[in-house]
């Protein structure tokens, strides 16, 4: 089974729409850590977030927010008015654990389009 | 100012030449990871290294080795590149364990002939 789904694997959207990137995550572990990072077609992993199990707080960055949700197993991310430099693939990922020993996983990322 | 630095950016090599990808890193984080990744698909983490210590993924080649000579440089050697190991490279660094955020560098492009 997945630990992290990304289930969108292409979303397109017209500059300026709100547009919003769907992650479930799976663990057993009590103490996790959830990341987003972007990917744009430099190929560079840019860092975006980190988020620990015990903060369910809602984030928001600019035009970023995230929301984490437990119950659901969901931490979703939303571009507000999205604009073209938005373009790029974007990877949920989870950390389980608190040891050098733990594992980390990517989701199979969403390719983000911004229609000008 | 560049955190991770790898060089070349692209590299391309003949089948089963011998290659090498370097990573430096001016953040003095203790951990350096090695990652893969094929077109269109979530990077793959090769191995790591937690200071010296040198921890390799289960399914990770034979083909593939690791060295760190010092805190701030890792290099990864493709010792018989195949057109299969044709992919971006990323090396990436943390200050301690992968619970913590990654940083990583704009990846090598490698191309196999």
């Amino acid at each position: 089974a997945q630990k992290v789904t990304q289930a969108q694997t292409e979303i397109s959207v017209v500059e300026k729409e709100d547009v919003t990137l769907d992650c479930v995550y799976e663990t057993r572990d009590t103490t996790y850590y959830l990341f987003w990072y972007k990917q744009p077609p430099s190929g560079e992993l840019v860092f975006l977030i980190r988020r620990n199990s015990f903060d369910e707080q809602n984030e928001i960055s600019g035009r970023y927010s995230w929301n984490f949700q437990k119950s659901t197993s969901s931490f979703n991310f939303t571009i507000t008015a999205s604009q073209v430099v938005d373009s790029a693939v974007y990877f949920c990922a989870l950390s389980e654990g608190s040891n050098t020993g733990n594992q980390f996983y990517f989701g199979t990322g969403t390719s983000l389009t911004v229609i000008p | 100012d560049a955190m991770v630095i790898q060089n070349p950016r692209y590299q391309v090599t003949q089948f089963g030449k011998p290659v090498t990808l370097s990573c430096s890193q001016t953040l003095n984080h203790n951990v350096m990871y090695w990652y893969q990744q094929k077109s269109s698909q979530a990077p793959k983490l090769l191995f790591h290294y937690y200071d010296k210590d040198f921890n390799n993924e289960a399914d990770t080649p034979d083909n593939f080795q690791s060295r760190r000579p010092n805190t701030s440089f890792c290099f990864l050697d493709i010792r018989s590149p195949g057109l299969g190991d044709a992919a971006m490279y990323l090396c990436a660094t943390s200050r301690t364990g992968r619970w913590e955020t990654q940083y990583f560098g704009p990846g090598t492009r490698l191309l196999v002939l």
